[in-house]
């Protein structure tokens, strides 16, 4: 267990509406990142980052900003949703283990846009 | 650029038998290499990895072995189980992007009692 908690688990929205996915790690991980899970496609990383203020963007990052104001909390944004982010949204952590990273997941947010 | 194929699924087997799992990639060096398990209702766990060629993961009676020469990875359990059945991601770690994964699209497994 890496410690990651992710709020909501669920959330139903319109489309238009803006909704923020936090995700939230106790173990002072410098590399944080969100993905979204589809049938079809595994997971596709959306954006990450490598510390407090520093982000990146992922293969999937239109329609979603990001914010780590604080190392322990990653939240991701979508300003006005739409129907195509219907999907689930996992939280991840990245440690040192051995030669290279092992990655670490949250337990996921579904969120629907209706 | 990078990328994982897996086997497609679903994949449905009896309890005991013996499973494979396929899965193919292209990357640029030596990428690490990766199996997660997903149960359902859950996040991913990581189940096994393999950091250089030729190296053999393996956990919880599940195997991968690194191959350069096919660039495969293949999860292997001699005696599946009925807690076994779960969705497998094969994922990789470029070298030159360290600890940015790429997943492949994933396989539904069943075993059946």
């Amino acid at each position: 267990d890496a410690g990651i908690t992710q709020s909501p688990r669920h959330k139903v929205t319109e489309t238009g509406t803006p909704v923020t996915l936090r995700c939230h790690q106790t173990e002072n991980h410098r590399y944080m990142y969100w993905y979204r899970q589809d049938p079809g496609h595994g997971l596709r990383l959306i954006h990450y980052s490598y510390g407090v203020k520093d982000t990146d963007k992922g293969e999937v990052s239109d329609g979603y900003s990001v914010s780590r104001s604080k190392t322990e909390d990653f939240l991701l944004t979508l300003e006005s949703a739409t129907s195509s982010q219907t999907s689930v949204y996992f939280c991840a952590i990245s440690e040192p283990s051995g030669v290279g990273y092992e990655q670490y997941f949250g337990p996921g947010t579904r969120l629907t846009v209706t | 650029g990078d990328s994982v194929t897996q086997m497609e699924g679903p994949v449905t087997l009896s309890e005991e038998a013996f499973l494979t799992i396929n899965c193919t990639y292209t990357a640029t060096g030596y990428p690490s290499l990766f199996w997660y398990v997903q149960y359902p209702g859950e996040g991913l766990q990581l189940l096994l990895k393999a950091t250089k060629a030729d190296d053999k993961g393996s956990n919880k009676g599940f195997e991968a072995t690194y191959r350069k020469e096919t660039t495969s990875f293949h999860l292997e359990k001699g005696s599946v189980q009925v807690s076994d059945s779960a969705v497998y991601f094969c994922a990789l770690n470029p070298p030159s992007r360290a600890q940015k994964l790429v997943f492949g699209q994933g396989t539904r497994l069943t075993i059946n009692p």
